[in-house]
């Protein structure tokens, strides 16, 4: 079965420190990942997919397959950062690339 | 830059009614979805539309629910009588090929009393 996993539901760090959210996947196939984020008050929106490889403000996920994980990643984290996170798979060879949604991590940061 | 758009913002109607809920996708998309997030669960995949018919849809999407395309621009998600369980965010999206990001609209909050 497709599913994506986000073990947190709310992650609190200090402004400055390491953040790391984490994300699990289950897949039979070669999926495409994907986190999205979601600030206060605005849209769904694309943070990074593993296939660029970008660091999108300061943010990185990579795509370890042994462990079916794609946790996202970032060394310095700031308030503007707070938001809550959603990582989501999208499966190879469908009639189409819909995305299967993880239940979402709220990162909070603390001044 | 373009926005997905949806309407209404908020829509409140009761067990029973039909609904509509509208979105205006970006105009050169091909692609289109809905998607809903009920209050404190995932967001979950409803239905994709694509050359003007479905091309693929979940369990959840039952004979209750349909999509249109009627004119060109908008795409509407139908909701033909709705139930309490119905209440939650509905997000439309579009993507202009296979496999490039879906950019999502603002969402509608559905809420069926």
């Amino acid at each position: 079965a497709q599913r994506v996993t986000q073990p947190e539901k709310l992650l609190s760090v200090f402004k400055g420190a390491p953040v790391e959210l984490k994300c699990n996947y289950s897949y039979s196939g070669s999926p495409e990942l994907f986190w999205y984020v979601q600030y206060s008050r605005q849209r769904l929106q694309l943070l990074l997919r593993h296939i660029s490889r970008e660091s999108i403000k300061g943010f990185t996920a990579d795509l370890n397959k042994g462990e079916t994980s794609f946790h996202l990643k970032k060394p310095f984290a700031q308030e503007e950062d707070s938001a809550m996170y959603y990582c989501a798979l999208s499966g190879d060879g469908g009639a189409t690339n819909k995305l299967i949604f993880g239940t979402g991590t709220l990162l909070a940061v603390q001044p | 830059e373009p926005e997905v758009t949806q309407t209404p913002s908020h829509q409140v109607t009761q067990m029973g009614q039909e609904v509509i809920l509208r979105c205006v996708p970006i105009s050169n998309h091909l692609y289109f979805y809905w998607y809903r997030q009920i209050l404190g669960q995932k967001v979950e995949f409803l239905v994709s539309f694509y050359n003007n018919e479905i091309s693929e849809k979940s369990e959840i999407f039952d004979d209750q629910f349909s999509v249109e395309r009627p004119d060109g621009s908008n795409f509407t998600l139908k909701i033909r009588s709705t139930k309490l369980e119905d209440s939650a965010m509905y997000f439309c999206a579009s993507s202009g090929q296979m496999n490039t990001e879906a950019f999502f609209g603002q969402g509608t909050r559905l809420t069926v009393v």
